[in-house]
């Protein structure tokens, strides 16, 4: 069975330090991989996109950026930290395969506290 | 582009209650629509979908879903609540503007079961 792995759980950073989140899923290949950010509220922001190794679709301008160096890993990087990043931040994966189009499974999650 | 919308911000319901959730859609072609339920500081969990076929659709945890294509309604349905229903669910649906790699997602509806 197919699991996702998200760390470190919870983080707290001040303002300007840099940010390293990390996201890996097991048991599937070339998923599709997402980061969103869950502020608080409850609304999801799709931020990034990826369909394959090194192919990263952004969708909100802004002082993050992603990665995707292997197949099952996905980076959510930041320079510098503003204020504004805090929130809950969610990686989630999905495999186009008869039967099951299109749904995204979602990890645990990372609650980022920028201070 | 496609979107779901979650009218009410807070369902209330008393334990043993049945439970409904609303969604509406808005496509273009035939929808691919969605729920998941979120518990705090947790990730999405994926509750049910519905791509084509009958229109009542049964999913995890005793719940179900009606697929209404004359009002454009996919509601989430329980016949008796309970206490650990309490959650943020989710309606989302296929986003064929992007390669059909994304979903587009309500705003949340916030479901509290009274004991």
């Amino acid at each position: 069975s197919q699991t996702i792995h998200q760390w470190p759980a919870t983080l707290v950073q001040p303002v300007g330090s840099p940010l390293s989140l990390e996201c890996t899923v097991e048991g599937t290949s070339n998923p599709n991989l997402y980061w969103y950010r869950q502020a608080a509220g409850r609304g999801l922001q799709l931020l990034f996109y990826s369909v394959g190794i090194g192919q990263i679709s952004s969708e909100v301008p802004q002082n993050l950026s992603a990665s995707r160096p292997q197949d099952r890993q996905f980076i959510l990087s930041s320079k510098k930290l503003l204020l504004s990043d805090s929130g809950f931040y969610l990686c989630a994966w999905s495999v186009l395969r008869t039967g099951s189009p299109y749904e995204q499974y979602f990890g645990p999650g990372t609650r980022l506290t920028v201070t | 582009a496609q979107s779901v919308a979650q009218p009410e911000d807070q369902v209330n319901v008393a334990e043993g209650n049945p439970l409904t959730v609303k969604c509406t859609y808005s496509v273009s072609g035939n929808p691919y629509l969605f729920w998941y339920v979120q518990y705090p500081n947790r990730g999405l969990q994926f509750l049910l979908k519905y791509i084509t076929g009958d229109n009542l659709v049964k999913g995890s945890y005793g719940f179900e879903a009606e697929f209404n294509k004359s009002q454009t309604s996919f509601h989430l349905k329980k016949p008796s609540a309970l206490v650990s229903d309490s959650a943020l669910y989710f309606c989302a649906v296929r986003d064929i503007g992007y390669g059909n790699n994304r979903l587009a997602f309500g705003k949340g509806n916030q479901v509290v079961v009274i004991p």
